[in-house]
């Protein structure tokens, strides 16, 4: 399975675009790129996947350069209630083995 | 749909004695996961069912440890006998194999374990 690197902190401000970006130099063909968001005492949520390119949703927006050997997740206007921790996946699709890294752990503030 | 439903939200058990957390996967969901978290080691995944068949179980720590999925709608993860290591929040997640970019996992709220 890809390992994931990606910044285990940031700080941000409300109405601030955030960029998280996540490295994985050994993905796969068939893996797919896939975000979670989890908040305090709550189980990981997904937020967008993607394979390459561009992907945006209502939430979120995710580049993914040719290589594939990285992506930044992108929130817009982030505001308190994004703080949490953000994980990127690295994976094949159909019932895929699902691991998960340190994450990010985004703090926005007022 | 109510989605992954886990019980007990919390379990305060003694060290010995065996411990059941219960997990209902969202309906038409054929795979099934069990995670743990801890501020050590971060989410690890335990075992994950595809079918109702166990495909991968080697993140289960020990032979303590034990997973069932006995139909669709019901998993249950065992330890037995408890320790207090085994302290954790225990999350169910489901999802639709075989289907692609969809294949998204949905988590339940977690079992707060805590063995003293």
């Amino acid at each position: 399975l890809a390992k994931t690197t990606q910044p285990i902190s940031m700080d941000s401000y409300e109405g601030q675009e955030v960029n998280i970006t996540c490295s994985h130099n050994n993905i796969a063909t068939n893996d797919y790129i896939t975000w979670y968001q989890q908040f305090p005492s709550q189980g990981p949520r997904f937020i967008i996947q993607g394979y390459k390119t561009k992907v945006t949703n209502e939430v979120a927006s995710l580049f993914i350069p040719a290589d594939r050997k990285s992506s930044t997740l992108s929130l817009p206007r982030v505001s308190l209630s994004d703080t949490a921790v953000y994980y990127c996946l690295v994976g094949g699709t159909g019932g895929f083995k699902t691991i998960f890294g340190a994450g990010t752990r985004l703090f926005v503030k007022a | 749909d109510a989605g992954v439903i886990q019980s007990p939200r919390h379990e305060v058990t003694e060290m010995g004695q065996e411990v059941t957390l219960r997990c209902k996967p969202i309906s038409g969901h054929n795979s099934l996961f069990w995670y743990r978290q801890t501020m050590m080691r971060g989410l690890e995944l335990l075992i994950y069912f595809n079918n109702n068949v166990p495909i991968d179980d080697s993140g289960m720590p020990e032979d303590r440890f034990s997973a069932k999925m006995p139909n669709a709608s019901f998993s249950t993860l065992k330890i037995q006998p408890s320790e207090p290591r085994d302290s954790a929040v225990y999350f169910c997640a489901s999802s639709r194999s075989g289907q692609g970019i969809s294949s998204e996992a949905f988590f339940g709220q977690g079992t707060r374990l805590t063995v003293v």
